[in-house]
């Protein structure tokens, strides 16, 4: 069964250090996402993506961060100066369509330091 | 906020139970989606259910909706020590994206 994959599962950075959050998702998915977690918390939205642009985004997907898809398979998220309260479970999710289920990788946990 | 509230916010049962969780939202959604997380894990879609359905069922799984009060229930019928996990609802709204809840950790005692 296809499934969203993502990469790599524990990322360990200083802060103020750049990361980049993989994920490939479902292939003929058209709609990629990235949500958050910060440990014992919710799970927060932070960006939606379709037709290579971002869609919407949330308070939380301030200029620190940017999304990109460089090419036919991976969707990435890049935080440019990480802060100590980056740290959580970031997951990429994608769907077919509108309103469709959202597909869940199994996360990145990034951890800054 | 249209974050969805769940309740209770943590569930023990014995095996062969069944358990029943609640979920709250606050405004007109297009569909209701229950997810379910083992600790630290990814999130596993479990059922979706549209703003015009009232009931779904799948496997031991039973979903209701009722959008006048704005709230959706999770039934999970007999259940099994490897249901144990935190379950969410999660409303999209007409802007793809999902917004969650704070979740219901269930705890099936063997």
């Amino acid at each position: 069964e296809p499934e969203v994959t993502q990469t790599p599962s524990h990322q360990v950075t200083q802060m103020g250090q750049e990361v980049i959050l993989r994920c490939v998702p479902i292939s003929n998915h058209l709609y990629f996402y990235w949500y958050r977690q910060i440990l014992g918390q919710k799970v927060e939205f932070l960006v939606s993506f379709y037709n290579n642009e971002i869609s919407e985004k949330s308070e939380i997907f301030d200029d620190q961060f940017s999304v990109e898809r460089p090419d036919g398979s991976n969707f990435t998220l890049k935080i440019r100066s990480t802060k100590l309260e980056d740290s959580a479970m970031y997951f990429c999710a994608s769907n077919p369509g509108l309103a469709d289920i959202q597909y869940f990788g199994a996360g990145t946990r990034l951890s800054v330091l | 906020s249209q974050q969805g509230e769940e309740d209770p916010q943590a569930l023990s049962i014995q095996e062969g139970e069944n358990a029943t969780m609640n979920c709250s939202y606050k405004t007109s959604i297009n569909n209701l989606q229950w997810y379910r997380q083992n600790s630290g894990r990814g999130l596993v879609h479990l059922i979706l259910i549209r703003s015009n359905e009232r009931e779904k069922h799948s496997g031991r799984l039973r979903v209701t909706l009722d959008t006048s009060k704005k709230s959706s229930s999770l039934l999970i019928t007999a259940s099994r020590a490897a249901d144990t996990a935190s379950y969410f609802c999660a409303t999209e709204t007409g802007a793809n994206n999902l917004f969650f809840g704070t979740g219901t950790r269930l705890t099936v005692i063997p």
